[in-house]
């Protein structure tokens, strides 16, 4: 299986900061990569696909970048509905694998 | 606006099966893959497997002699049948819709929790 490492586990920031989640797999994944926000009692909202591209209806302070093995995603300007649990994906080859999972706080 | 909704039974018991519906409205199961993922308590996601409307099914190999995944396109639903099940299928259950060439998950489920106890 791939394994997904997110960093960090969990990190604390204020409304306006910018802020990066990293995720880094255990084998090249090309660009299927995934990135999703959880809230709590929710299921999982699609961000970006194709490690770059936004989801229909995502605001655009989200972005995605990388390619192979190493993935960022960055919030431009964190705004109060942005604090939730965010998990990376590689579809590239199955059994399908997530990240642990990010979760961003109100400092 | 497509979206998703899992049923079946909140409880139950070790050594029986586990047995969840996706219903999905608002559009057609056929031209898309559909999955089941499962969140522990804990918080991590796991990937349980995934069909294909016409049937060609894929599943996790921790869970392949377990599992079962079906589809009935005259109801519009895709359905988790999971075998033998412990504690450690206590879990969140959610179905998606999988889009594209990437298979990325476009539109999920609220979930549904299921626990296995006696």
């Amino acid at each position: 299986d791939i394994q997904m490492t997110q960093s960090p586990s969990s990190l604390s920031a204020s409304v306006g900061d910018r802020v990066t989640i990293t995720c880094r797999a255990s084998q090249t994944l090309s660009n299927y990569l995934n990135w999703y926000q959880q809230k709590p009692g929710k299921g999982p909202k699609l961000l970006i696909y194709a490690a770059s591209s936004l989801q229909s209806g995502v605001p655009s302070r989200f972005s995605g970048s990388g390619s192979g093995t190493d993935f960022t995603l960055t919030i431009s300007s964190l705004q109060p509905e942005d604090f939730a649990t965010y998990y990376c994906q590689q579809t590239y080859r199955n059994p399908k694998t997530f990240g642990q999972g990010t979760t961003v706080e109100i400092k | 606006q497509v979206q998703l909704q899992e049923s079946g039974p909140g409880l139950v018991k070790p050594s029986e099966t586990l047995s969840l519906t996706c219903t999905v409205s608002g559009g057609s199961i056929t031209s898309y893959y559909w999955s089941w993922i499962r969140q522990y308590p804990g918080k991590g996601l796991e990937w349980i497997g995934e069909i294909y409307y016409s049937g060609n099914t894929y599943y996790n190999p921790s869970l392949n002699s377990r599992v079962t995944i079906s589809v009935d396109m005259s109801k519009n639903q895709f359905s988790l049948k999971l075998s033998s099940v412990t504690a450690a299928d206590t879990a969140v259950y959610f179905c998606a819709r999988v889009k594209g060439g990437f298979l990325f998950m476009d539109v999920w489920g609220k979930g549904t929790t299921v626990t296995v106890s006696s």
